[in-house]
C-alpha cells in the first residue's frame, strides 16, 4: 500500500463546475501538505501548500487538511478548460520540503 | 529565461547503454533533486544535493550516479540501462527560506525510453 493514495481518474466535469480532488495518507508524521498541477508533458508546479490542519484559499482554489482523518482535499470553483491537468498531492515532514512524498495524481478534464 | 532546464528532452536508447541527463537551474537555489515519474504518474525522489553534497539517496540502484559540479548543476548518469528505467526524469531545485515552506521548482522532464 502506498503512503499517499489518490484516485487516478480521469475526472471529467463541465466548465463552471466545482471540482473536488482528494488524497488519503497513512503517515501521521506529515506536517506540510501540497497540491501540484502538472500539464501534459510538463513538470509539476506548486499550486498551494498548507501547514497542519485547516483551510487555505487562493482565488478559485481551496485546500483543506484534516489530519485526524488523514485526508486532504483541493476544491476548484468555477472550473475552466485551462484547469485540465493532472493534480498531484504531496506531503512532507517539515518545511525544508526536501523529502516530498507524492500521490499518483488525478487527471482532471474540464469540458467547455 | 527558463528557471530549471533539462537536456535532452527525449532520450531513446538500447538496453545496456550508458546515458546522461543534464540539469541546470538559474534560480540561485542551493538544493537540487532528481525524481523519477513512472507510467502511473507516481513521482518518487531519487537524490537530493545541497551545495554540491549528497543529502538524500533513496533506494536507487547504484547504476544511477548523480554528479553536481557546482550549485547550479546536477547531472544524472545511468549505466547499463534496463527496460525498467523507462520513465520521465524530473530535476527540481529549492532554496531554504528561513521558516517558510521551501517550494521545489521542477524542470520540464526528460522522457527516457529503453528499448
Amino acid at each position: 500500500q502506498k503512503e499517499v493514495e489518490q484516485d487516478p481518474g480521469p475526472l471529467s466535469v463541465p466548465e463552471g463546475a466545482i471540482v473536488s480532488l482528494n488524497c488519503t495518507y497513512s503517515n501521521s508524521a506529515f506536517q506540510y501538505f501540497m497540491w501540484y498541477r502538472q500539464y501534459s508533458r510538463k513538470g509539476p508546479e506548486l499550486l498551494m501548500y498548507t501547514y497542519s490542519s485547516g483551510n487555505k484559499e487562493d482565488g478559485r482554489f481551496t485546500a483543506q487538511v484534516d489530519k485526524s482523518s488523514k485526508y486532504i482535499s483541493l476544491f476548484i470553483r468555477d472550473s475552466q478548460p485551462s484547469d485540465s491537468a493532472t493534480y498531484l498531492c504531496a506531503m512532507s515532514y517539515n518545511n525544508a520540503g526536501n523529502m516530498l512524498t507524492f500521490g499518483g495524481g488525478t487527471r482532471l478534464m474540464v469540458k467547455p | 529565461d527558463t528557471a530549471v532546464s533539462q537536456t535532452p528532452k527525449y532520450l531513446v536508447t538500447q538496453m545496456g547503454n550508458d546515458k546522461s541527463i543534464k540539469c541546470e537551474q538559474n534560480l540561485g537555489h542551493d538544493t537540487m533533486y532528481w525524481y523519477k515519474q513512472d507510467s502511473k504518474k507516481f513521482l518518487k525522489i531519487m537524490f537530493s544535493y545541497n551545495n554540491k553534497e549528497l543529502i538524500i539517496n533513496e533506494t536507487v540502484p547504484n547504476r544511477f550516479s548523480p554528479k553536481s559540479p557546482d550549485k547550479a548543476h546536477l547531472n544524472l548518469h545511468i549505466n547499463s540501462l534496463e527496460l525498467g528505467d523507462s520513465a520521465v526524469y524530473f530535476c527540481a531545485s529549492s532554496q531554504a527560506s528561513g521558516g517558510r515552506y521551501n517550494e521545489q521548482f521542477f524542470g520540464p522532464g526528460t522522457r527516457l525510453t529503453v528499448l
